[in-house]
């Protein structure tokens, strides 16, 4: 059973506009949410993250989303750059028990290319 | 300072077979998780580490897989009588707290293993 599901294996968009990568989770418990972007033979790199407590949160071209009551969320990026070409995990957490690893919970992922 | 690093960056193996992946954190960072990421599939919670308390074993697959870190460091997964669903990239992660939701987690290449 999935718990994080990334619907959208690929998304392509030209150069300049922008991308919107999405996420939707079924796990009520999941407090905590983030962006992961992979580029090929490396591990995932962090990239933005948002809190139950919060609806959007931004930095510089990246803007998350975060819709609660239809368990949802988005990731913005704004202008796209053909660097940006990459996977975008989105991961979600829950509180655990004291002192226990808040194990990330991964979708399967979106390739997005930017065109040029 | 140096990322993660995990080791062998590929490993091809024949069925039956054990293999030993290893992780290298950084340095300070007491967290420690394992995550593996099937083909077409998200990563996949694993096992963690923290400090000297017993690891978190809830995501391992089978009695095939084991995980040891040694002196709160250097930690190494191994597979035992490899099956070609074993076949994945295996990727380690490192946080410098743990139970906090804004602790980031940075990962490592990643090693791609191959089961023929």
């Amino acid at each position: 059973d999935q718990q994080v599901k990334q619907n959208s294996p690929s998304l392509s968009v030209q150069e300049g506009r922008i991308s919107i990568l999405n996420c939707d989770y079924t796990n009520s418990m999941f407090d905590y949410f983030l962006w992961y972007k992979k580029y090929p033979a490396e591990g995932p790199t962090f990239l933005i993250s948002i809190s139950s407590i919060k609806d959007k949160n931004e930095d510089g071209r990246f803007t998350v989303f975060l819709n609660k009551s239809a368990k949802h969320l988005s990731l913005h990026i704004v202008p796209s750059q053909p660097g940006d070409s990459a996977v975008y995990f989105c991961a979600a957490s829950e509180r655990g028990r004291f002192g226990s690893a808040r194990q990330l919970t991964f979708g399967s992922g979106t390739q997005l290319t930017v065109l040029p | 300072g140096a990322g993660v690093s995990q080791s062998p960056s590929n490993k091809v193996t024949e069925k039956g077979k054990d293999v030993e992946l290893r992780c290298d954190p950084i340095s300070g960072h007491t967290a420690l998780y394992w995550y593996r990421q099937s083909l077409g599939q998200g990563l996949e919670f694993l096992i963690y580490f923290q400090g000297n308390s017993a690891p978190d074993k809830s995501g391992l697959p089978s009695d095939r897989f084991s995980a040891e870190r040694t002196g709160g460091s250097v930690s190494t997964l191994t597979i035992q009588r490899t099956q070609q669903e074993d076949s994945a990239v295996y990727l380690c992660a490192s946080s410098a707290r743990t139970g906090t939701a804004t602790d980031t987690q940075y990962f490592g290449p990643g090693t791609r293993l191959t089961v023929l």
